[in-house]
């Protein structure tokens, strides 16, 4: 099993442009979430989904966009770029809605310029 | 107000020496407990965590932590800290019930090891 997949790495964007994040997990697992961890700030839940087709919103949703087509897939979209989205961003993925252990991706490093 | 708190945001120990990593939390029921480290450039991995039961709870690499329902806490040790352990921890606490399970994270505590 690769676990979660995050892609890219490390990505550098303009103000105002639009990009997707990719997470993808092959563990079947139900619940998925995206943080974003910014220095002196932990770990804060942008957007999260309990199932497919079932999304909701973290406690920093402004500027980000899901979608849960697949068990496996939870993209991310930044709609329009800002400096503030600067930071690096995780996907995380359990097997149940209890999120009793929550499994990582390795992160995407994001740069807005 | 639900929170975590991570008193120390770094601390530093010698090679060999025992560590204590202190978590502090207010909810309103037992929650879900859970220590995770991060390495550097890594996504976070699942040290140990708590649900119910013994309230001494093993890990992996040699972690233990204790649930202290009285004193709201859930501190990490190892007896004996290896420089591989050099890292970023961080204390979550999750509802034990509901559907809504959504974790609230401490800031983590940064943990360099001296040789």
């Amino acid at each position: 099993n690769a676990g979660v997949t995050q892609t890219p790495k490390f990505q550098v964007l303009k103000t105002g442009q639009s990009m997707t994040l990719q997470c993808a997990q092959d563990m079947n697992h139900e619940y998925m979430s995206w943080y974003r961890q910014d220095p002196g700030m932990g770990l804060r839940l942008i957007h999260y989904s309990v199932g497919a087709g079932i999304t909701d919103q973290g406690e920093v949703p402004n500027g980000y966009n899901v979608s849960r087509s697949t068990t496996e897939d939870f993209p991310l979209r930044l709609l329009s770029a800002a400096p503030s989205q600067t930071s690096v961003y995780f996907c995380a993925s359990s097997w149940d809605r209890r999120n009793t252990e929550a499994f990582f991706g390795q992160g995407t490093r994001l740069t807005v310029v | 107000a639900q929170s975590v708190t991570q008193p120390d945001i770094h601390i530093t120990v010698s090679e060999g020496a025992s560590l204590e990593l202190r978590c502090n939390y207010s909810y309103g029921a037992t929650p879900y407990l859970f220590w995770y480290v991060q390495s550097p450039g890594q996504g976070l991995q699942l040290l140990l965590k708590y649900f119910s039961g013994d309230t001494l709870v093993q890990g992996i690499k040699g972690f233990e932590a204790e649930f202290k329902r009285s004193q709201s806490s859930f501190n990490l040790r190892k007896p004996s800290v290896h420089w591989s352990d050099a890292a970023e921890y961080f204390c979550a606490v999750g509802p034990n019930a509901g559907n809504n399970r959504k974790l609230i994270w401490g800031l983590g505590t940064s943990l360099a090891v001296n040789p």
